[in-house]
């Protein structure tokens, strides 16, 4: 079973922030926070992970507690093609098999 | 940028046929991936390969199915005697080598047993 625990879905105006929180409370020392998203249908698509800091690239910033129990995914300017379910995974080991929840369905408006 | 590729896009197929779903993962990649997703429900993982031997598989992955790197480019996924259930789209993946890598996906082989 999935490690994280993530809202079921959201709303975010376009052109507006959108923060997607997640829930890991049992995160081991050796496990990174990842963040995939997939667009109806396609291929899940990378788009960060952290291990204890904070980290930022050209597609999100992700935000992870100092205990790390916890981390939002940052969307600085949302678009309407941002809609999407994004998924919080916990993994160890190189390598590792990704064990997908049901994400958060995030619905970017106009 | 590179990308993982996968044929068909769509497959048919009458129960208890044979399948192989072809995937071409990036060229420098040394970790390989089969996960699925029944429609409606969440991407699930099959079987992860590396160093031409399954390294994990889920227990969805019975003898049902099988996994070969058979020319060193191509990763396919053979599904024999399909089922009603075998429904879904099924996605490939891979990684570079070196630890906590992501994985990048491919768009995808829908397969439709009939």
């Amino acid at each position: 079973d999935a490690k994280t625990t993530q809202p079921t879905s959201m709303d975010c105006a376009e052109g507006r922030a959108a923060n997607l929180p997640c829930n890991h409370s049992t995160i081991s020392g050796n496990e990174y926070v990842y963040w995939y998203r997939q667009i109806h249908s396609q291929g899940p698509q990378y788009i960060i992970h952290g291990l204890k800091n904070n980290e930022t690239n050209e597609m999100a910033s992700l935000i992870i507690t100092e205990d790390r129990k916890s981390s939002t995914l940052i969307l600085p300017h949302a678009t309407l093609r941002d809609t999407a379910v994004y998924y919080c995974i916990v993994q160890s080991n190189q390598g590792g098999k990704l064990i997908f929840g049901q994400g958060t369905e995030l619905s970017v408006k106009p | 940028e590179p990308e993982v590729t996968q044929t068909p896009s769509h497959q048919v197929t009458q129960m208890g046929q044979e399948v192989i779903l072809r995937c071409v993962p990036i060229s420098n990649h040394l970790y390989f991936y089969w996960y699925r997703q029944i429609l409606g429900q969440k991407v699930e993982f099959l079987v992860s390969f590396y160093n031409n031997e399954i390294s994990e598989k889920s227990e969805i992955f019975d003898d049902q199915f099988s996994v070969e790197r058979p020319d060193g480019s191509n990763f396919t996924l053979k599904i024999r005697s399909t089922k009603l259930e075998d429904s879904a789209m099924y996605f490939c993946a891979s990684s570079e080598p070196g630890g906590y890598n992501e994985q990048f996906f491919g768009p995808g082989t829908r397969l439709t047993v009939l």
